[in-house]
């Protein structure tokens, strides 16, 4: 069982905006920075957003993060076929000393 | 460009012993932390190991806390893992990723990741 709770599955049609939640606590999400990657069968993850909003080099701004209090959320503007992968969140835990993932999100383009 | 390659995986006995290497290239290694992060066959990611851009601090999750260590040689630009006393739960692919500079604990890069089997 994962730290971090996101929903196991999410689903939209393309041009659809599709948000996909993460929850936490104080010692993780409540505060520290919240980080979400994005992966694809076989292949490693990739950073998606870091610091709860922010965008790397070359990510599309359809993709876009927020935090309130000891949740976070992504959310996928303009959905694309391609956008289909499975999503993680992750956070610093205080308590724990180390990094916690959620359990991930699939989502599907339909 | 980042490059990060892991090697090491394979197929070890449990309770016997394992260390990947990660050789890092296109960045100044010495000035990064660096994470080992695993992925069971079919599951998701779990975070490892952390270590800081000039070793002196290391973070480990629980559940390898006591039978793995992560080290650094920053002279060879290269991350490692010893994994002792290793269990079947281990079993999992292990990426190497890089720290980004944020402070945000995020992973700006990883490897293609190394497989890890353990198996009797």
């Amino acid at each position: 069982q994962s730290v971090l709770t996101q929903p196991p599955s999410a689903s939209g049609t393309p041009g659809q905006r599709v948000t996909i939640s993460c929850s936490g606590s104080s010692s993780n999400i409540g505060s520290n920075a919240v980080n979400w990657y994005q992966q694809f069968p076989g292949t490693a993850p990739k950073l998606l957003i870091y610091s709860n909003n922010q965008r790397p080099s070359g990510v599309p701004d359809r993709f876009s993060g927020s935090k309130s209090g000891t949740s976070a959320s992504l959310a996928i503007s303009g959905l694309r076929s391609e956008d289909e992968a499975d999503y993680y969140c992750a956070a610093w835990d205080d308590s724990l000393n180390g990094v916690v993932f959620g359990g991930g999100t699939k989502l599907t383009v339909l | 460009q980042v490059q990060l390659v892991e090697s090491g995986g394979g197929v070890v006995q449990p309770g016997k012993s394992l260390r990947l290497s990660c050789a890092a290239s296109g960045f100044t290694f010495s000035t990064y932390g660096m994470d080992w992060v695993r992925q069971a066959p079919g599951k998701g990611l779990e975070w490892v190991a952390l270590i800081s851009y000039d070793g002196r601090n290391k973070y480990y999750a629980d559940s390898v806390k006591g039978r793995f260590t992560i080290s650094r040689d920053n002279s060879k630009n290269t991350l490692y893992l010893q994994m002792n006393s290793l269990r079947a739960e281990d079993t999992a692919v292990y990426y190497c990723a890089k720290e980004e500079l944020s402070g945000s604990s995020s992973a700006d890069y990883w490897g293609q990741g190394t497989l890890v089997t353990v198996s009797s």
